[in-house]
């Protein structure tokens, strides 16, 4: 049972446009939301989060926005570089799960000069 | 500062193989996490440490896996018996406390069986 979707599976974004990445969830206990960017061969790193007593959280270029109603959320990435093309991963936590992160399946960005 | 190490990068083994994979954690960090990823997916929790103490263990998809952090520092994740299905690049990630701080990743080890 998936419990994070994320769409699109792949994005391809001209240098300077916006890209944006989207996740459902449906266990309404995940209280923590965390996206991840994937270089190939590294590991996944974090770039930004968000807990859901906030509707937005903005941190240079990149943007969450949360509703918690709709149990959705989304990375946006203004004036997108050839250096973002990653694969994105959002995920979910909940403190009264399992102690690891549920992870969606990935967007694989290519940002074109 | 070192991040988390991840020993080897690369693993090769015939089915049947028993194989050992290390992560080394960022210092000081007391909470420890096993991720399984297979190709073109997301990572998959398979088991958590806080501090030697292995408090989840839900994630691990068979008896065949095993897991140890006896000093509360370095980790192994063991496969015994391989199979095709393992696969997978294994991650490991450390954070100072629990899930909801950020967890820093290794490189993973790729994990081949043939």
């Amino acid at each position: 049972q998936q419990q994070v979707k994320q769409s699109p599976q792949s994005l391809i974004v001209q240098k300077g446009g916006i890209s944006i990445i989207n996740c459902a969830y449906e266990n309404t206990a995940f209280d923590y939301f965390p996206w991840y960017q994937q270089f190939p061969g590294k590991g996944p790193a974090l770039l930004i989060a968000i807990r859901p007593d906030v509707s937005e959280k903005k941190e240079g270029r990149f943007t969450i926005s949360f509703n918690k109603s709709a149990k959705q959320f989304s990375l946006h990435i203004m004036d997108s570089q050839p250096g973002d093309s990653a694969t994105y991963f959002c995920a979910a936590y909940s403190g009264g799960g399992a102690d690891g992160l549920t992870f969606g399946k990935g967007t694989h960005l290519i940002i074109q000069p | 500062g070192a991040g988390v190490s991840q020993s080897p990068r690369y693993k090769v083994a015939k089915r049947g193989q028993d194989v050992a994979l290390r992560c080394d954690p960022i210092s000081g960090h007391v909470s420890l996490f096993w991720y399984q990823q297979a190709l073109g997916q997301g990572p998959e929790f398979l088991t958590y440490f806080q501090n030697e103490a292995q408090l989840d263990k839900s994630g691990l998809p068979s008896d065949r896996f095993f897991a140890e952090r006896p000093e509360g520092s370095v980790s192994t994740l063991k496969i015994q018996r391989t199979q095709q299905e393992d696969s997978a690049v294994y991650l490991c990630a450390s954070s100072v406390n629990r899930g909801r701080e950020t967890q820093y990743f290794g490189p993973g080890t790729r994990l081949l069986v043939l």
